[in-house]
């Protein structure tokens, strides 16, 4: 049964630091690995998407990596704002058309 | 092109009645996934349809049900509601489950 954890279960840091949130899967076996985003009260918003073939991926201040072998995957954010201030969630893809999620990291910015 | 929209956005339901919550997917998206979400649990999955089959289904009681209809669009059903029903349930739609999954806001079912 695929697990997936995330480390740190929340953080806090300055405006404009960069920072990384780290998420560990136990079955190597997936087809991909996606980040989320969610704010308080609403649905998840997707930031990144890793196909198991690919290392990593970028979008504006965000890159994401992945290690199948290690079981573990990295969201980096450069020069953090407060904005990005939210609950970070990563999920694994594995078979059976399902996503198994980890708890999320809850992302504070203090201005 | 228009989101994911999941009706109602809100429910208060008593114990031991039913609900039915409704999911559009995007347009042209095939797969539509349900997930229940608690603080405690997280995120959980519930099933996944794809052309009005469901392929998978989570580890939960057979008082959760779903389908889906010849426009993609979904419903699940929860019979004889528990306090411990009371999640925010969420739709997922995608081409396909390798592709990247869009979100619905969600339905927040409390259940007194």
């Amino acid at each position: 049964k695929q697990e997936v954890t995330q480390i740190p279960a929340a953080l806090s840091v300055p405006e404009g630091e960069n920072l990384v949130l780290n998420c560990s899967f136990t079955d190597s076996a997936i087809y991909n690995l996606q980040w989320f985003r969610q704010d308080p009260g609403k649905g998840l918003t997707s930031l990144l998407l890793i196909q198991s073939s690919q290392r990593e991926q970028t979008s504006g201040r965000l890159n994401a990596s992945l290690d199948k072998s290690s079981g573990r995957s990295t969201l980096y954010i450069a020069a953090s704002q407060p904005g990005d201030s939210a609950t970070y969630l990563c999920a694994a893809g594995a078979g059976s058309y399902q996503l198994t999620f980890g708890k999320g990291t809850k992302l504070s910015v203090i201005p | 092109k228009a989101g994911v929209t999941q009706t109602p956005r809100y429910l208060i339901k008593t114990r031991g009645q039913q609900v039915t919550l409704s999911c559009s997917p995007i347009s042209g998206h095939r797969s539509v996934s349900w997930y229940q979400q608690t603080p405690g649990q997280g995120l959980q999955f519930l099933f996944e349809y794809f052309s009005e089959t469901q392929r998978n289904k989570g580890n939960f009681p057979g008082r959760f049900s779903g389908r889906q209809f010849s426009n993609s669009r979904s419903e699940m059903n929860v019979s004889t509601l528990e306090l411990g029903d009371s999640a925010l349930y969420l739709c997922a739609s995608s081409l396909d489950p390798s592709d990247t999954q869009y979100f619905g806001p969600g339905t927040r079912l409390t259940v007194l």
